[in-house]
């Protein structure tokens, strides 16, 4: 089963920031937090990942709790492109398997 | 990041066929995995391929069912096999890359019918 959880939705008005909640409370101290995303029908897409401190890329910023417990996924300016569903995943990186959960279905509204 | 090339992107069968799924990827790996995704449902792994050995299967999931092979470094494929329509799904390999976590195929669209 997944190890993580995420509100099964969410809505965002175009142009303003996407905060993306996940819970990971029995996360260990060797294991990273992924965020992919699946755009309808393709294979998912890496957005971001971190261990314990802030991340920023092209893409997202990531925003880990300092117990690691939670973090948040931020797309600062989202587009109807960005309409997905996000899934946030523990992983030690390298050669073990992902575990998908449910993830958060992210509607970007006009 | 590693480009992977998954072949085919749609198909539909007949019950009882078998279809073979190739995973191909411009870059040597460890490990590829595979997925399944049910109609509105999350990703789910079948299993890992290690190159040289056999592969690991995830709870409910079985070779003869799913038979995968991974002859080198750069290539796998998964076989669905004695299909029914329980079977249609999105099929996706996945490997891991330095830097980008893993990376995903644009996957199988199989339907039975």
């Amino acid at each position: 089963d997944a190890k993580t959880t995420q509100p099964p939705s969410m809505d965002c008005a175009e142009g303003r920031a996407a905060n993306l909640p996940c819970n990971h409370s029995t996360i260990s101290g060797n294991e990273y937090v992924y965020w992919y995303r699946q755009i309808h029908s393709q294979g998912p897409q890496y957005i971001i990942h971190g261990l314990k401190n802030n991340e920023t890329n092209e893409m997202a910023s990531l925003i880990i709790t300092e117990d690691r417990k939670s973090s948040t996924l931020i797309l600062p300016h989202a587009t109807l492109r960005d309409t997905a569903v996000y899934y946030c995943i523990e992983s030690n990186f390298g050669n073990e398997k992902l575990t998908f959960g449910t993830g958060t279905r992210l509607t970007i509204i006009p | 990041s590693a480009v992977i090339s998954q072949k085919p992107s749609r198909d539909i069968c007949q019950r009882g066929t078998s279809l073979t799924i190739q995973c191909q990827v411009d870059s040597q790996v460890t490990m590829m995995f595979w997925y399944r995704q049910q109609p509105g449902q999350s990703l789910t792994l079948i299993a890992t391929a290690n190159q040289g050995s056999e592969a690991t299967y995830e709870s409910g999931f079985v070779i003869d069912k799913f038979p995968i092979s991974r002859p080198n470094l750069t290539f796998s494929t998964l076989t669905v096999s004695n299909m029914s329509p329980e079977d249609s799904s999105i099929y996706l390999c996945s490997v891991s890359t330095v830097g980008y976590g893993y990376t995903f195929g644009s996957g199988t669209r199989l339907t039975v019918v």
